[in-house]
């Protein structure tokens, strides 16, 4: 069974410029969440996704925006990019809502802001 | 703000030794205490978990310990192996949100 799959693994960015990711869930898995790693501060929350609708959202600014597809994909987007958007952001899925079952993390997408 | 705060940031071990990470909270309304492991490239695993009606929970090497009136929860790793480097995560979830701890890097020196 595939795991979750995170696209790009990495990418260089400058500020002020905008950056889509993307994630596919494990077959089958309906709730996508987001969260950023940075060293220090470990996986802050940024959103989930369940059937298409956005249940939860972290306390990011309005830059940090994402959707989810009806296969169940989602993408994130950070527009306006700042230097201290470079972290680690994680996917990860999950049969049913997060606080209920097991998450399941992709490796993540590593972004640097110069 | 960290909901969860987790000790020690750092913590080296001899190869047999116990490694001990802790972490407390302070909305009681969390109804589940999973722990994640993070090997480097990789996303974090879950681990083990715990929910706050049992005290202990065991899992080969690895025991969480939960005390409901300090809120305090930890993890135990007992026979500590070089396999068992990572950075592990505790987390607490609410509402269908999970907060995790800031992290520990644990080394097992071999």
């Amino acid at each position: 069974k595939a795991g979750v799959t995170q696209t790009p693994r990495y990418l260089i960015k400058t500020r002020g410029q905008q950056v889509t990711l993307s994630c596919s869930p494990i077959s089958g898995h309906r709730s996508v969440s987001w969260y950023q790693q940075t060293p220090g501060q470990g996986l802050q929350f940024l959103f989930e996704y369940f059937s298409e609708t956005q249940r939860n959202k972290g306390n990011f600014p309005g830059r940090f925006s994402g959707r989810q597809f009806s296969n169940s994909r989602s993408e994130m987007n950070v527009s306006t990019l700042e230097l201290g958007d470079s972290a680690l952001y994680l996917c990860a899925s999950s049969l049913q809502f997060t606080s209920t079952g097991e998450l399941f993390f992709g490796e993540g997408s590593r972004l640097t802001v110069l | 703000q960290q909901q969860v705060k987790q000790s020690p940031q750092s913590l080296i071990v001899q190869k047999g030794g116990i490694s001990i990470i802790n972490c407390a909270y302070e909305n009681t309304a969390f109804d589940y205490f999973p722990w994640y492991q993070q090997f480097p490239g990789k996303g974090p695993a879950l681990l083990i978990a715990i929910r706050p009606d049992v005290s202990e929970k065991k899992e080969g090497r690895f025991t969480i310990s939960f005390n409901k009136s300090a809120k305090q929860f930890s993890l135990h790793i007992m026979d500590s192996q070089p396999g068992d480097s990572a950075t592990y995560f505790c987390a607490a979830s609410w509402r269908d949100k999970l907060s995790f701890g800031a992290g520990t890097t644990v080394t097992v020196r071999a």
